[in-house]
């Protein structure tokens, strides 16, 4: 069955601080992964979109890594700020359409002062 | 940048109505989806559209309709609403793109939908 797990479900940090977030999948065919960012309220924002050639990309402060080998990826936040407090949702395209995105659960990031 | 409008915010209906929610993007955007998302079980798409008047079932369809009559605009209808059917109601656009699937989606803000 297509699964996208992450971890933790919930972080707590302080301002400055780093922290990774963990996403695992058993999708296959695989298409790409992608990283959402969901303020509370809003709807879900882009972050990254990684293909299986990629093994990290960029965004700011976030930097996303994949291992298509181990069905792995991570979201790294360097230096958080208070903005940073959201959900987090990776997402995994297993192609065909793009009906067919399986979504992980999300991980709740709170950054505190 | 992409803008993807849902008409409310929140939206109080009762057991049995018929009920609509619009959503509209300004990017000319081919395809266009609908998802609920509810807490511990993530976002699950309902149903979805690749083009004018086309219609594909998600992985939960059961009780909801959509209409798409134009580009822009993408409608979802709950026929006879129901208590659980409560939930956030995301609405997305995306480019089709070629083989690789790699256009982001990019989601209006959300309805939060109450049946009473």
């Amino acid at each position: 069955k297509n699964q996208v797990e992450q971890s933790p479900q919930s972080l707590i940090i302080l301002e400055g601080k780093n922290c990774t977030l963990q996403c695992n999948y058993t999708v296959s065919p695989f298409s790409n992964l992608r990283w959402y960012k969901q303020d509370t309220g809003r709807g879900p924002v882009s972050l990254t979109i990684m293909t299986f050639s990629e093994n990290t990309k960029s965004n700011g402060r976030y930097t996303a890594t994949l291992d298509a080998d181990t069905k792995q990826s991570s979201l790294h936040i360097t230096a958080s700020q208070l903005s940073d407090s959201a959900s987090y949702i990776c997402v995994v395209s297993g192609g065909g359409s793009q009906g067919n995105l399986i979504f992980g659960k999300g991980t709740k990031l709170s950054v505190k002062p | 940048d992409v803008k993807v409008t849902q008409s409310s915010r929140y939206l109080v209906k009762r057991t049995g109505e018929k009920v609509f929610l619009e959503c509209v993007q300004d990017m000319d955007h081919e395809n266009m989806f609908w998802y609920r998302q509810d807490p511990g079980l993530g976002l699950r798409l309902i149903y979805f559209s690749y083009d004018v008047k086309m219609k594909e079932k998600g992985d939960i369809p059961e009780g909801y309709s959509v209409s798409r009559e134009k580009k822009e605009r993408f409608s979802l209808i709950l026929e006879s609403a129901s208590t659980n059917q409560t939930s956030m109601y995301l609405c997305a656009s995306s480019l089709r793109t070629g083989s690789s699937y790699n256009s982001p989606l990019h989601f209006g803000n959300g309805t939060r939908l109450t049946v009473t």
